[in-house]
């Protein structure tokens, strides 16, 4: 399967706890993308690479959470001190880019957290 | 008020009938347009997407862009229960890289 794979699909935890979250993006992909979706709404943007820098991030991203992409190839999101609120899927998102384009984001399963 | 607005539905439609999907928005500066579909517990796919105004076809799926109106809608012609999911608006200015997502409508299509 060469499409984007998130580990794990499902985690519990307790309010307080730290999580974090693995994105393997398609190979060749140079952008990569995390959103958070809440139920019965769309995904949200979170924060957005291009090869391993972080270009933006998002209001919602308090300082509670951080992303990485060492090397440019997978990524992590880390959310630190977890609380109930953010119990929802995050998902990875990788594309191919280059500038003024098109570029067809191609989202994985996501990652179903849950927060006791 | 948010930047791009979906009906949530749900919507149920009988198997072979016509469904109209539809979002609004109102940045203007909006100049990609896509579909998703996105299935219980699973990611968003690509169904379309659409570069300005104007119409796309795929198969069963036409997607229309009016930018004078800032509206959007995508259609199923032959809907199959198959088609039950929940469909997603993106939209995207161009040359930056970040979706912002309509709520989505939840399709059900009855055999």
């Amino acid at each position: 399967d060469t499409g984007v794979s998130q580990d794990p699909r499902h985690k519990i935890t307790k309010r307080g706890q730290n999580v974090t979250f693995r994105c393997d993006p398609i190979s060749e992909h140079n952008r990569l993308y995390w959103y958070r979706q809440t139920l019965g709404q769309g995904p949200e943007f979170l924060t957005y690479f291009q090869n391993e820098a972080q270009l933006e991030k998002s209001r919602l991203l308090s300082d509670r959470f951080s992303a990485e992409r060492p090397k440019g190839s997978f990524s992590t999101l880390e959310i630190q001190r977890t609380e109930q609120g953010d119990s929802a899927m995050y998902l990875c998102a990788s594309s191919l880019g280059g500038g003024g384009f098109y570029n067809e984001q191609f989202f994985g399963p996501g990652t179903r957290l849950t927060v006791l | 008020q948010k930047e791009v607005e979906q009906d949530p539905g749900p919507l149920s439609v009988p198997e072979g009938a016509i469904v109209s999907l539809n979002c609004t928005y109102s940045n203007s500066a909006f100049q990609y347009f896509m579909w998703y579909r996105q299935y219980s517990r699973k990611g968003p796919e690509l169904l379309m997407y659409t570069y300005s105004s104007g119409n796309k076809e795929d198969g069963r799926f036409t997607a229309q862009v009016d930018k004078s109106s800032k509206y959007i809608s995508l259609f199923i012609r032959d809907s199959q229960p198959s088609d039950s999911a929940t469909y997603l608006c993106a939209m995207s200015v161009s040359g930056t890289y970040k979706y912002i997502f309509g709520t989505g409508t939840r399709l059900k299509v009855l055999a």
